[in-house]
């Protein structure tokens, strides 16, 4: 019940386009979904996150569509460039835990 | 450069040795968490400590402990390491005792041989 889904687990889009990453969540607990973005030889970076009291959060070129009923939020990339190649993980944590559940990232390529 | 350091970058030992992984975290932070990223586990959460006290345990073995100093740094002692112990060991540090969101160091890249 603590697990977080995510897929896909790798995704190539050209630049420009919209990439979309969707994670699946079993624990109604859960009260914050944060995403962060890892760069090769860095640490994970806050980059969006969303309360489950709304439906959708914009930053930039970030979005976050949260759908509480089913349980799944997701991220949409909007026109993708080759800086933003890294891996993505989805997360969720619960009351005042602090403790992170993560997905299992979705390596994203952005090409010319 | 997020603030959080985390020493040595790299590390290579053989099995059944011990390491200490260690931990600044950002200036003003009170909170320091150690996850641990493998390739099959992802990243997962190891322990939490809060000004010097441990708050939340994960997932972490027996043969590892850590321990968070007055100067608010961290130490992530393993032992009696296994090659299932590779991976990278990350800290992580954020201002209060619960927070919904914190600040990622670098990492340390653990290899058992």
């Amino acid at each position: 019940q603590q697990q977080v889904k995510q897929s896909p687990q790798s995704l190539i889009v050209q630049k420009g386009g919209i990439p979309i990453i969707n994670c699946a969540y079993e624990n109604t607990a859960f009260d914050y979904f944060p995403w962060y973005q890892q760069f090769p030889g860095k640490g994970p970076a806050l980059l969006i996150a969303i309360r489950p009291d709304v439906s959708e959060k914009k930053e930039g070129r970030f979005t976050i569509s949260f759908n509480k009923s089913a349980k799944q939020f997701s991220l949409h990339i909007m026109d993708s460039q080759p800086g933003d190649s890294a891996t993505y993980f989805c997360a969720a944590t619960a009351g005042t835990a602090s403790k992170l559940t993560f997905g299992t990232g979705t390596r994203l390529q952005v090409t010319l | 450069d997020s603030g959080v350091t985390q020493t040595p970058k790299h590390l290579i030992t053989a099995t059944g040795q011990r390491v200490t992984l260690r931990c600044s975290p950002r200036s003003g932070d009170l909170s320091v968490y150690w996850y641990q990223q493998s390739l099959d586990q992802g990243l997962q959460f190891l322990i939490q400590y809060y000004n010097g006290e441990e708050r939340a345990k994960g997932n972490i073995l027996e043969r590892f402990s850590a321990q968070q100093f007055p100067d608010l740094h961290s130490e992530l002692n393993l032992s009696s390491l296994e090659l299932g112990d590779s991976a990278l060991y990350f800290c992580a540090s954020s201002p209060r005792r619960s927070d919904y969101g914190y600040t990622f160091g670098s990492g340390t890249r653990l290899t058992v041989v």
